[in-house]
């Protein structure tokens, strides 16, 4: 068990759109959710830690008002990046725990965006 | 701040041969974790160390967890093409929150 899928796997669109990814545990209830941004050939940068029915926790330097997190339920947690721009293409990955958020994370498998 | 420190960043070898990777930090982790990651796809975790000293094996990988908990190594044993990819650390920082080193690149030369 521990299976994590994310929605869409790629996603192309124009400056100054809207775009949400969603990322859903599929066989276990996450209590706490993370959302990370990795560029090319580099490691993961955590952007935000989101927990089930209250407001996500930012990394310093993330816009929460360009990076808006939703975490509803204990199986859905949403990333929608607001007014798109070219620089905010990158790979977003989210993780999900089980218990408590130090313990061992399952990753997505990554939505690539493209912003034209 | 507590830091992850892998080593090497980069590693290319011929197919066959032995290779061990390392992750360090001047800290004390309740856990590390060792995942693998291959391009555009998410981090796959390959096992999680609990106990200072502990070792495990992975089939031909076996890690170890130093007996302080500072520290982690990776060692590959003959290593395959299949191996290739991105390996990544991460601990249990003392805020809760979950720490990345920047990774090791592997390449295995058939």
């Amino acid at each position: 068990g521990a299976v994590v899928s994310q929605h869409p796997s790629r996603v192309i669109c124009k400056s100054g759109t809207s775009v949400k990814i969603e990322c859903r545990s599929l066989d276990f209830q996450a209590t706490t959710m993370f959302w990370y941004r990795q560029f090319p050939k580099q490691s993961l940068m955590l952007m935000a830690t989101s927990n089930e029915g209250s407001k996500a926790t930012y990394e310093q330097g993330v816009e929460k008002d360009k990076f808006l997190i939703n975490h509803a339920s204990l199986t859905l947690s949403t990333l929608t990046v607001t007014s798109a721009h070219p620089e905010d293409s990158s790979f977003y990955i989210c993780s999900a725990t089980r218990g408590v958020p130090q313990e061992t994370q399952y990753f997505g498998p990554g939505t690539r965006l493209l912003v034209l | 701040t507590q830091l992850l420190e892998q080593s090497p960043q980069f590693l290319s070898i011929q197919e066959g041969e032995n290779l061990t990777v390392y992750c360090n930090s001047s800290s004390v982790f309740s856990s590390l974790q060792w995942y693998r990651q291959e391009p555009g796809e998410g981090p796959v975790l390959l096992v999680t160390v609990v106990t200072g000293g502990e070792v495990k094996k992975l089939k031909r990988l076996t890690f170890q967890f130093g007996d302080a908990r500072k520290d982690s190594s990776l060692h590959i044993t003959a290593a395959q093409p299949g191996d290739t990819g991105l390996y990544l650390c991460a601990g249990a920082a003392r805020d809760d929150k979950i720490i990345f080193g920047k990774g090791t690149r592997l390449h295995i030369l058939p």
